[in-house]
């Protein structure tokens, strides 16, 4: 399986600030995805990070919002900018199961627990 | 449109009985992957059972399997056996296409408390 680790694990911020959110991989993997879990919601896909090009963007969410960074096979960043309450969820980075395997399993991070005052 | 659907908001089990957790899907694409995710109180997503369009058999895992009616665009989770762990989150999720990279989508899940 692959390991996954995210930090911050959880984090407090100020209405109007941004938060760089890190996601690392132990194994180089194609796509990164990046979701969000509002409170008692599912969770909703907000990009996919494929390394060397830009993130494409699920409906209902931006680039100027949502930037993303995958400099390489094993990292990403999302930034949460301009915060406000209503950012206040919990973003999970996820990664496809490794090549070579049987694994048909999406692995997730243990995510990033936002709240915004 | 909804792609999952997760009819069930909450339910209630008596431990050790058997649980199904529904799920119907919608898609155009002959070729799609099919998920079980649990996520207890900790909020950890735990990959429960995976099937493919293409698998001939139902999926099993243990205690859990996925009853597949491919017709009906159906694939619910059984639980057999249930214990007091099992109370948490369930999420069933649709991969559309036969790249593993490809994205996953979810449905809104249904919140299993089992009973002592």
């Amino acid at each position: 399986s692959a390991v996954i680790s995210q930090k911050p694990s959880r984090d407090i911020c100020q209405r109007g600030t941004s938060l760089t959110i890190q996601c690392q991989v132990d194994s180089q993997v194609t796509m990164m995805f990046w979701y969000r879990q509002q409170p008692g919601q599912s969770l909703t896909l907000i990009a996919t990070a494929n390394q060397g090009s830009e993130a494409t963007y699920e409906s209902g969410f931006v680039i100027d919002k949502f930037p993303i960074s995958r400099p390489n096979l094993t990292f990403s960043t999302l930034t949460v900018s301009n915060m406000s309450p209503e950012d206040s969820s919990i973003y999970l980075c996820s990664v496809e199961g490794r090549r070579g395997t049987s694994d048909n399993e999406q692995f997730f991070g243990p995510g990033t627990r936002l709240t915004v005052l | 449109a909804q792609k999952i659907t997760q009819t069930q908001p909450g339910m209630f089990v008596q431990e050790k009985e058997a649980v199904t957790l529904d799920c119907t899907y919608d898609t155009s694409d002959p070729s799609y992957g099919l998920f079980w995710y649990k996520q207890p109180s900790s909020g950890e997503m735990i990959f429960l059972i995976y099937q493919g369009s293409y698998d001939q058999q139902n999926a099993t895992e243990g205690r859990y399997s996925l009853n597949f009616q491919k017709a009906r665009k159906s694939a619910n989770l059984v639980i057999s056996a249930s214990q007091l762990g099992d109370s948490a989150m369930y999420f069933c999720a649709m991969r559309e296409g036969r790249r593993r990279d490809d994205k996953i989508i979810f449905g809104k899940g249904t919140r299993l408390h089992i009973l002592p």
